[in-house]
């Protein structure tokens, strides 16, 4: 098993530009998420899945799309990147009934200029 | 509303001396609290969660309601105890996680 995949690794865009942050996980894990990493403030939940089809907001939802169309993937969006959106970004699945359980990815380092 | 807190950014201790990583919480309700640890190079990853109550390499942490803290506690470091620690609660929504900002552990030779 791959486990949790991200990509890419890093990314600069400027101001405006639209990209999407994959995350793929091979293992059927239910549940799937989105968290950012600022210096000083720890993780802080963005979207998060408990399926196929069914997502929800976190924390910090604001300038982020999300889909779920597989069990396997659960892509983030940015629509039109801000500066503020400088973050490091962790996907993260839970197996069924083990959600408390997550399993992180390795981290994408977007920089917005 | 939901917020975890760890006061020290970094914690500096000698091998063998105890370990004392501190968590507070604040939640109105009745939480659920973890230890998630990343490792040099590695993944982020959970280390426990209070209500298994097992000790894990070493680590335990005990969830005071009156304090409304979960510091996590080992008698005797060792080297490879060294990495960030961070300290989460999930509340009556089990699909949201909130973490603290982490603790860095450097333990010494």
């Amino acid at each position: 098993n791959a486990g949790v995949t991200q990509t890419p690794k890093f990314q600069v865009l400027k101001t405006g530009q639209s990209m999407t942050l994959q995350c793929a996980q091979d293992m059927n894990h239910e549940y799937m998420s989105w968290y950012r990493q600022d210096p000083g403030m720890g993780l802080r939940l963005i979207h998060y899945s408990v399926g196929a089809g069914i997502t929800d907001q976190g924390e910090v939802p604001n300038g982020y799309n999300v889909s779920r169309s597989t069990t396997e993937d659960f892509p983030l969006r940015l629509l039109s990147a801000a500066p503020s959106q400088t973050s490091v970004y962790f996907c993260a699945s839970s197996p069924p009934g083990q959600s408390y359980e997550q399993y992180f990815g390795p981290g994408t380092r977007l920089t917005v200029t | 509303a939901q917020r975890v807190t760890q006061p020290e950014k970094l914690l500096s201790v000698f091998k063998g001396a105890p370990v004392e990583l501190k968590c507070n919480y604040s939640y109105s309700g009745s939480p659920e609290l973890f230890w998630y640890v990343q490792y040099s190079r590695q993944r982020l990853q959970l280390l426990l969660r209070h209500i298994s109550r097992e000790s894990i390499k070493g680590f335990t942490a005990d969830l005071n309601k009156g304090e409304t803290s979960f510091h996590l506690k080992k008698p005797f470091a060792q080297e490879e105890d060294s990495a960030m620690y961070y300290c989460a609660l999930r509340g009556d929504n089990f699909n949201k996680f909130y973490f603290g900002s982490g603790t860095k552990l450097n333990v010494k030779p």
